[in-house]
């Protein structure tokens, strides 16, 4: 059953927390990336990585990281000095990187509560 | 700031109704896609049309792109109660590769 899968669902954090959101995808893609929703908005692109060991900033980096040591998974790490962390996250993956966009599959998302 | 910007950001309507939504987007395009998420969901590609094209159909969805206006147009014909969902475009600006830009939205409500 090829898809791309998010861990967890729901994740609390207290002040001071770093935490690690998963991302995994079967689908032989290439490129994949990390988007923060926060409520009644659209997605703003935190990560993306186009290969294995490579990544790059997007929009909102500060106060995330993220590893790409394997093809299939890119997880996120939402540390302490993100500020204002409470939000939806959404990973996706494409085909690949190039000059013109390709269709994004989604995971299901992990919604991060700061207490 | 965001390249896409849905209109109108809600939308009630009957089942059996039309939905129309629309995009507009700032700089030049390669392609435009329109993506549907149920609430608290993923997000679930619908359709790409690409710049060099002027309307695509895909079953009861219909979009059409006028980038001499950047704009674009979801059309849902015949719209059910599962179409109930938040309504999404994306663009790739023309110097941006593969970078898709989301809009904000529009929160479709089809009631029964």
């Amino acid at each position: 059953d090829g898809g791309i899968t998010q861990s967890p669902k729901y994740l609390f954090r207290k002040e001071g927390q770093n935490v690690t959101l998963s991302c995994e995808q079967n689908l032989n893609h290439d490129a994949m990336y990390w988007y923060r929703q926060d409520p009644g908005q659209g997605l703003r692109l935190i990560y993306y990585s186009q290969i294995v060991n490579d990544f790059q900033k997007g929009d909102i980096a500060e106060g995330y990281s993220v590893s790409r040591e394997k093809k299939e998974s890119f997880p996120l790490t939402v540390t302490s000095a993100q500020k204002n962390p409470t939000a939806f996250y959404l990973c996706a993956s494409s085909i690949r990187l190039s000059r013109y966009s390709d269709t994004q599959y989604f995971g299901p998302g992990t919604r991060l509560t700061v207490l | 700031s965001q390249q896409g910007e849905e209109d109108p950001q809600a939308l009630s309507i009957q089942e059996g109704e039309n939905a129309t939504m629309n995009c507009s987007y700032k700089t030049s395009i390669n392609n435009l896609q329109w993506y549907r998420q149920n609430s608290g969901r993923g997000l679930v590609h619908l359709i790409l049309i690409r710049s060099n094209e002027r309307e695509k159909h895909s079953g009861r969805l219909r979009v059409t792109l006028d980038t001499s206006k950047k704009s674009s147009s979801l059309l849902i014909t015949a719209s059910r109660a599962a179409d109930t969902a938040s309504y999404f475009c994306a663009t790739d600006a023309d110097n941006a590769g593969n970078m898709l830009t989301f809009g904000g939205g529009t929160r479709l409500m089809v009631k029964p």
